[in-house]
């Protein structure tokens, strides 16, 4: 089946490093991926959209320069935290979706992101 | 704006109950409903997708059924087993085009032997 990577899984870092997480469709194309944030015992909340080749189209409230998306090519979406603060750590999860809408999304395993 | 709920929030029982897990949502033009599983610090793991023309979908012990007109899915579980302890969600895509999903509050499911 689809499979998707993320990467890392999980990074403590001082506060005010930007950290940058990956996101890769490993056995399929991606034409769109999404980005998650999740805290502690709370659902998914989505960031933003990635489409390949163009720029993320974010959710409300979520800050664009905060939160850097790339989406290079068809396998490989980045997530950058920039000047990275405690209130930022939290559970960061990708999925990817075939452009076709009747294929369920695929999602990575997440990057556990502390911030000290 | 579409917003989907979870009921119950938390749920334990003892091991082999068939289990019921409900999803409700605000608006009924979606194009699909994907039941998710999600162990603890891990990813989601999709479990069953249902198209809005479908009225429910099977694979193996889960069935989930929807009926969009009133804005309900459900996720039946037989003969339920501690390894399928974890937290359920339901995430529903509009019909108007986007790929988004807007994701439930979540059951926590926990299965004792």
């Amino acid at each position: 089946g689809a499979v998707v990577s993320q990467h890392p899984s999980w990074v403590i870092c001082k506060s005010g490093t930007s950290v940058k997480i990956e996101c890769r469709s490993l056995d399929f194309q991606a034409t769109t991926m999404f980005w998650y944030r999740q805290f502690p015992k709370q659902s998914l909340m989505l960031m933003a959209t990635s489409n390949e080749g163009s720029k993320a189209t974010y959710e409300q409230g979520v800050e664009k320069d905060k939160f850097l998306i790339n989406h290079a090519s068809l396998t490989l979406s980045t997530l950058t935290v920039t000047s990275a603060h405690p209130e930022d750590s939290s559970f960061y999860i990708c999925s990817a979706a075939i452009r076709d809408g009747n294929q369920p999304q695929h999602f990575g395993d997440g990057t556990r992101l502390s911030i000290l | 704006k579409q917003e989907v709920t979870q009921i119950p929030a938390a749920l334990s029982v003892p091991e082999g109950e068939n289990l019921v897990l409900n999803c409700s949502f605000t608006d009924s033009a979606i194009y699909n409903l994907q039941w998710f599983r999600q162990d603890p610090g891990k990813g989601l793991t999709s479990l069953l997708l249902i198209q809005s023309s479908q009225r429910e979908q099977t694979s193996g012990r889960l069935n989930a059924s929807l009926d969009k007109s009133s804005g309900r899915s459900t996720l039946y579980i037989a003969a339920s087993q501690p390894g399928d302890s974890a937290t359920y969600l339901c995430a529903v895509r509009g019909a108007s085009g986007t790929y988004k999903y807007i994701f439930g509050t979540g059951t926590r499911l926990k299965v004792l032997a």
